[in-house]
């Protein structure tokens, strides 16, 4: 199983929205309903911000929202506040009991 | 409340044995799998395994493979993750998560366990 693949980095000003971007397979991301992405602080534990691609968990804001068109997913935060400023993963389950996270993205408010 | 709280960390000696453990509060701990995650200083996630606390069933992902066992003592509502010989490769943060019935995601996550492995 290969990572999935993400930006390095993505950025944007305070108000503004940004959308990240998870490629998979048809193995994983395309094969499944079943992305969920994940926000790490620096120091914290990962988590959950967004699952079956586009569920968000109680108690994440509605400024996160997700998407998916074949083979890639998308997270996108809109109203950017300064405290979306963190590392945020994307991961896939990839049949057989096996999942993949993304290598990541480290997105920046300006 | 669901948590899970791992155990502290840990500083060995290449060559070394060690296991660490992630215990679960506030739900039904043999109802749901616990996965194990890796993340190497600065780098991202990498998925290792999951364990079924109900009846120790584990799978292992292909990269982690004889390279670390998971277990679990349902009767103390705990999950392990052990290493019988260290490498200084080993060095990095493991995160045990709650696994999602339905959604094939990680729903609740410890603390993280820091490993230090160094001679």
């Amino acid at each position: 199983q290969s990572a999935l693949t993400q930006p390095p980095s993505a950025s944007g000003s305070p108000g503004q929205s940004v959308t990240i971007s998870c490629t998979g397979t048809s193995s994983d991301v395309g094969g499944y309903n079943y992305v969920s992405w994940y926000q790490q602080h620096p120091d914290k534990a990962p988590k959950l911000m967004i699952y079956d691609v586009i569920k968000r968990p109680s108690g994440v804001p509605d400024r996160f929202s997700g998407s998916k068109s074949g083979n890639t997913a998308s997270l996108t935060v809109s109203g950017l506040q300064a405290e979306d400023e963190a590392d945020y993963y994307c991961s896939s389950y990839a049949g057989s009991d096996s999942w993949v996270f993304g290598g990541g993205t480290k997105l920046t408010v300006l | 409340e669901v948590q899970l709280v791992q155990s502290g960390a840990e500083v060995k000696k290449p060559g070394e044995s060690l296991k660490i453990s992630c215990k679960g509060f506030g739900y039904s701990f043999t109802s749901y799998w616990i996965g194990w995650v890796r993340q190497m200083p600065g780098k991202g996630l990498e998925w290792m395994g999951i364990v079924y606390p109900g009846d120790s069933d584990t799978r292992n992902s292909p990269s982690f493979q004889g390279q670390v066992t998971t277990s679990a003592d349902k009767s103390i509502s705990t999950a392990y993750l052990q290493w019988s010989s260290l490498k200084a490769s080993d060095t990095a943060m493991y995160y045990c998560a709650r696994v999602h019935r339905r959604s094939y995601c990680f729903d609740y996550w410890g603390q993280g366990t820091l490993v230090t492995v160094s001679s």
